[in-house]
């Protein structure tokens, strides 16, 4: 079965205390994994798009990873507005059929 | 404002009323989808649409429908409400269905069913 996990479910860290969230999957044809912040009471918001086990891509203090059986997002001296929930998603599937996976998520808490 | 808007923001309704969640974007993107957040569960995928026109079924449909009869527009219908279907609704879209389109969301519905 088609599975994304994510962990911890919750964090909290002081800030500038560096740490890394995990989503590991379990899919048959990976097209691609995604992640996405969420801000209370608001839409999903793109971050990263990793396609093959090595890629790694960097937005300011966030760095996410790709090996063939999951992802890193890495968390450099984290500032209290890197508090959020922080999606993991997977694209799967043969081409005509898809499907799109998401974790249940991190809650990410940065203390100031 | 470039995006995606949803209607209503909230709404409680009775159970066996029939309900139309509103859903429009303007950055003429092909694919678009709706989810359903829950507690504990995370996002799922009701339906989805890759291009005006057709549509498809996600991960958990029953008890919804959709159509896409534009580019723009894509409503999702529930028949008969039921407690079970208490959530919140989440549209996107994509520019295609391929990895490298990132989905767009919007602000989302919240919908209560008694």
């Amino acid at each position: 079965e088609d599975q994304v996990t994510q962990s911890p479910e919750a964090l909290r860290l002081q800030e500038g205390e560096s740490s890394s969230l995990n989503c590991s999957y379990t899919v048959s044809g990976l097209r691609g994994l995604f992640w996405y912040r969420q801000d209370p009471g608001k839409g999903p918001e793109f971050l990263f798009t990793l396609y093959s086990a090595g890629e790694e891509k960097e937005k300011e203090r966030l760095k996410a990873t790709l090996t063939k059986k999951e992802s890193f997002l890495h968390i450099t001296a984290p500032k209290p507005e890197d508090s959020a929930t922080y999606l993991c998603a997977v694209q799967a599937g043969t081409s005509g059929t898809y499907k799109y996976i998401f974790g249940t998520g991190t809650r990410l808490k940065v203390l100031a | 404002i470039a995006g995606i808007t949803q209607a209503p923001t909230s709404q409680i309704l009775a159970a066996g009323r029939r309900m139309t969640l509103r859903c429009t974007q303007d950055m003429r993107h092909n694919a678009m989808y709706w989810y359903r957040q829950d507690l504990g569960l995370g996002l799922r995928l009701i339906h989805y649409s890759n291009t005006a026109g057709t549509t498809g079924k996600g991960e958990v449909p029953d008890g919804y429908s959709v159509s896409r009869a534009n580019t723009d527009d894509f409503p999702l219908t529930l028949a008969s409400a039921v407690p079970s279907q208490t959530s919140v609704y989440f549209c996107a879209s994509s520019m295609g269905t391929v990895p490298d389109n990132e989905q767009f969301f919007g602000p989302g519905t919240r919908l209560t069913v008694l």
